[in-house]
């Protein structure tokens, strides 16, 4: 079974930079099988997918976040990481990275436990 | 813009009951959902994939069903585990979560 593990600091001052580090063990990032996600929840907004990579480094992003986005991979230490740029109280979430496996539905079968971030000086 | 209603937002039962929840597309996006299980603190868990696959681990008395825009997850005899929140998801250029549907003991 894979595991996901989010770190990374709980609290970033606003206009910073977020950033966070999903560790994977039982499996391998460089898997073509899947594509690798952050999603993050808010009471507000609910659920929202952040971006994902595959390992060759194609990356995708939420249109709304794509400006300030950036997901890498690291192969070598079998993580994928998130940074998010001019942060605002309004990315105040639990952080969250999963797997996506890209079948009929691209689902989410794997998930870490999550991270609170919080934006405030 | 693609938009995933879920119907009831609150849904209030007791254990033993059937439960109905609804998950509803703002236009067809694709004939497959899948649908999460989350408790609090704890990160949402795959219940379904392709509108009726139970994941592995998720009991049988989880079942889907539904096609085109509207899409339904049944628990034909809650057990009190059960209380939760429950969403679907799809992808629709990106993926997509509904707001929820919080499934709570009455």
């Amino acid at each position: 079974q894979v595991h996901l593990q989010e770190s990374g600091p709980g609290l970033v001052k606003p206009s910073g930079t977020l950033s966070l580090t999903c560790s994977v063990s039982g499996g391998s990032v460089t898997s073509g099988t899947y594509h690798w996600s952050w999603i993050r929840q808010t009471p507000g907004k609910g659920l929202e997918w952040i971006g994902q990579i595959v390992y060759r480094g194609s990356t995708s992003y939420n249109p709304s976040l794509k400006s300030r986005v950036t997901i890498s991979i690291d192969t070598s230490k079998n993580q994928f990481s998130l940074k998010l740029t001019s942060l605002t109280a309004a990315d105040t979430a639990v952080y969250y990275c999963a797997r996506e496996v890209p079948a009929a539905t691209y689902f989410f079968d794997n998930w870490g436990q999550g991270t609170l971030v919080t934006v405030s000086s | 813009e693609v938009v995933l209603t879920q119907s009831p937002a609150t849904l209030s039962l007791s254990p033993g009951e059937r439960a109905t929840l609804s998950c509803r597309a703002s236009q067809t996006i694709s004939s497959y959902l899948a649908w999460y299980q989350q408790k609090p603190g704890q990160a949402p868990r795959l219940l379904i994939s392709d509108t009726s696959n139970r994941a592995t681990g998720t009991p049988a008395r989880f079942s889907g069903s539904g096609s085109g825009t509207d899409f339904t997850l049944t628990i034909s005899s809650l057990q009190p585990e059960d209380f939760a929140v429950y969403y679907c998801q799809q992808r629709a250029g990106w993926p997509l979560f509904g707001p929820g549907t919080k499934l709570e003991i009455k």
